[in-house]
């Protein structure tokens, strides 16, 4: 089974609508992470959680949120929605020294 | 801030060598990452320097120059199935210690 888990895969939807995704790890690690990635672009860091109390912006977190549910679960959401968030999001995690990273399988989506 | 620049796409051809560079500007400096991205998947750890010098894994070795904010990763033995992105990620010495990864070198090998 993998380690970081994302739900849904690939998702579509509407300008306007409120969307949830999820991540879910069993490495035990205490930090976890958003990132967006859009071609050309790389990864741009969204939100971050040091632990479960913690949560902090990345560079580009307008029109996001998150929650931490537990330590192993970490949620990003899209209020309502837009078409330039169309993009291919990651979750990650790390220990606690924010050195190797290991990432989810990604969730791709299109706002239309 | 960070500024961090690598080559958006390099070609080279199976069995080969092939060098991807990633030079960068920071405040501080605290290790730089080389993550490897097959198109549509997670990008995964390749390796990680902090020190100046070559780090060798296997076919893979990852050169840092603090002094020079300049780093490489080295591909030998090119198989097809190296053919992905390449990131390259610097981590600051202060703050969140959270790494700032570059737009990727999207590597093709072709026979």
């Amino acid at each position: 089974d993998a380690d970081v888990t994302q739900t849904p895969r690939n998702r579509i939807t509407k300008t306007g609508k409120r969307i949830m995704l999820e991540c879910s790890q069993t490495k035990g690690h205490d930090r976890m992470y958003w990132y967006r990635q859009d071609p050309g672009l790389g990864l741009r860091l969204i939100y971050y959680s040091f632990d479960v109390k913690d949560i902090n912006k990345g560079e580009i977190s307008d029109g996001y949120s998150v929650s931490r549910q537990a330590q192993a679960k970490f949620s990003l959401s899209l209020e309502s929605a837009i078409p330039n968030q169309t993009a291919l999001y990651f979750c990650a995690t790390s220990g606690e020294d924010s050195y190797e990273q290991y990432f989810g399988p990604g969730t791709r989506l299109t706002v239309t | 801030g960070q500024n961090i620049d690598q080559p958006t796409e390099m070609t080279a051809t199976e069995g080969a060598i092939v060098q991807i560079n990633c030079t960068y500007q920071t405040s501080g400096f605290n290790g730089l990452f080389w993550y490897q991205q097959h198109a549509g998947e997670a990008p995964t750890f390749l390796s990680y320097n902090v020190l100046d010098g070559l780090e060798e894994k296997g076919r893979f070795s990852s050169f840092l120059s603090r002094s020079k904010g300049y780093s490489y990763l080295l591909l030998k033995e090119l198989q097809m199935k190296d053919s992905a992105s390449y990131l390259c990620a610097v981590r600051r010495g202060r703050g969140s210690y959270i790494p700032t990864f570059g737009r990727g070198t999207s590597l093709i090998v072709h026979p």
